[in-house]
């Protein structure tokens, strides 16, 4: 059973300050990795993929891979109220893609 | 901006019914992609579709699921004989030059009575 693991949080920040969404996936040979975001009644909306190991930055978003340990981050800087959402992050095993469950971000005024 | 469209945006069928569920992608996309969300649950791969034929599928899609692109556009989804447990969103994504960056469609609710 391929498995990806998040936090299910939530996760409370307050504005302006830096969130940092965690990502954990079983199964070795993942290829590639992705962050969504998803709004409440909504459908998951890409925020960014990231391929080999390191950081990918994105405006106020950087994912980080690190394959050894199986690990995929995501920090967003200067958090607003309009980031709070559902936060997932995907795997992608030879064409097949597994979701993890998300964190819940909340960022108060 | 190209964007990913499904209808319809919710369908209520009974149990034992067949439906139908229709996406259009984004046109120049090549790769596209059937996922349901049960309410409450994570997001869970159905299928895989490229140049024409189903490139992966999950255990969930069993014998009655089907996907088609019956034309340049259109790409579907039919669930042969519903069942209560088939209740949920089903999202459609498609992908394109960029590998596996996925863009999701608004998604169809479909309940089963």
């Amino acid at each position: 059973q391929k498995e990806v693991e998040q936090n299910s949080g939530p996760l409370s920040v307050p504005e302006g300050a830096i969130a940092s969404l965690n990502c954990t996936y079983s199964d070795r040979v993942s290829q590639s990795f992705f962050w969504y975001r998803q709004y409440s009644g909504k459908s998951p909306e890409l925020i960014m993929s990231i391929y080999s190991n390191g950081d990918k930055e994105d405006g106020r978003f950087t994912a980080q891979l690190n394959k050894a340990s199986q690990y995929v981050s995501l920090l967003i800087r200067d958090s607003q109220p309009s980031d709070s959402a559902t936060y997932l992050c995907a795997v992608n095993n030879f064409n097949k893609f597994y979701f993890g469950s998300g964190t819940k971000l909340n960022v108060k005024p | 901006e190209p964007e990913v469209t499904q209808t319809p945006s919710h369908q209520v069928t009974q149990m034992g019914q067949e439906v139908i569920l229709r996406c259009v992608p984004i046109s120049n996309h090549l790769y596209f992609y059937w996922y349901r969300q049960i309410l409450g649950q994570k997001v869970e791969f159905l299928v895989s579709f490229y140049n024409n034929e189903i490139s992966e599928k999950s255990e969930i899609f069993d014998d009655q699921f089907s996907v088609e692109r019956p034309d340049g556009s259109n790409f579907t989804l039919k669930i042969r004989s519903t069942k209560l447990e088939d209740s949920a969103m089903y999202f459609c994504a498609s992908s394109g030059a960029v590998a596996y960056e996925q863009y999701f469609g608004p998604g169809t609710r479909l309940t089963v009575t």
